[in-house]
């Protein structure tokens, strides 16, 4: 079957550095997705994986291992604003199928 | 350049009732997505539009539920009768054709059928 694994809840302190974890066990890989959402609110990209390693972007990097089905989303110097969920999402196909399996995202409280 | 708009934002319905609701994505993305949230369980995909056409609906729970996208704009999914596991939130997403990954999202419809 499709799973994808994360914490539920994290917590850190303002201006610190976080890593949310996700694994995923999927029945082919094209691709490993972060989204950002606040409550209520649309869920926006953070990042795209389809090649091992780290992707950085500002503040915000993402790191892939196909053989280990392990990604991570690290998150410097926190701001209050960052308290969100945190979606992993795989895309389990190539070509023209672009549905994405999701894990049920990491709620992340920024404290002061 | 205005984003994915969803409507309604809210819905209440009695079960057996019909609901419909609609998404309006970013104007020229040919790809046009459906997922639905359930309190307490992951996003789901229901299905995915290329232009007027389905491309996948492997996710759609049952027969009744109705997606459309006449025109290749906008698109309409139509719930008839509701069920009480039919509530949630139904977000939609658009994307152009080949031209990249990211799926842009709209804010969702929060469906509560009682």
């Amino acid at each position: 079957g499709q799973n994808i694994d994360q914490p539920t809840e994290m917590t850190a302190t303002e201006g610190a550095i976080v890593q949310i974890n996700c694994t995923y066990q999927t029945s082919g890989f094209n691709g490993l997705f972060w989204y950002q959402q606040h409550a209520g609110e649309a869920p926006t990209f953070l990042s795209y994986n389809v090649l091992d390693g780290l992707e950085e972007k500002g503040r915000f990097s993402s790191f892939l291992s196909r053989s280990k089905g392990y990604s991570y989303l690290l998150l410097k110097e926190l701001q209050m604003k960052d308290s969100a969920s945190y979606l992993c999402a795989v895309r389990d196909r190539a070509g023209n199928n672009r549905k994405l399996i999701w894990g049920l995202g990491t709620s992340l409280a920024v404290n002061p | 350049e205005a984003g994915v708009t969803q409507f309604p934002s809210h819905s209440v319905i009695e079960k057996g009732q019909t609901v419909t609701l609609r998404c309006d994505p970013i104007s020229g993305h040919d790809n046009l997505y459906w997922y639905r949230r359930v309190m307490g369980k992951e996003i789901k995909f229901l299905l995915h539009f290329v232009k007027e056409s389905k491309q996948d609906e492997s996710g759609m729970p049952n027969n009744r539920f109705l997606a459309e996208r006449t025109g290749g704009t906008y698109s309409t999914l139509k719930v008839q009768p509701a069920e009480l596991e039919d509530s949630g939130v139904y977000f939609c997403a658009s994307n152009h054709q080949g031209a990249g990954y990211e799926q842009y999202f709209g804010p969702g419809t929060r469906l509560t059928v009682t």
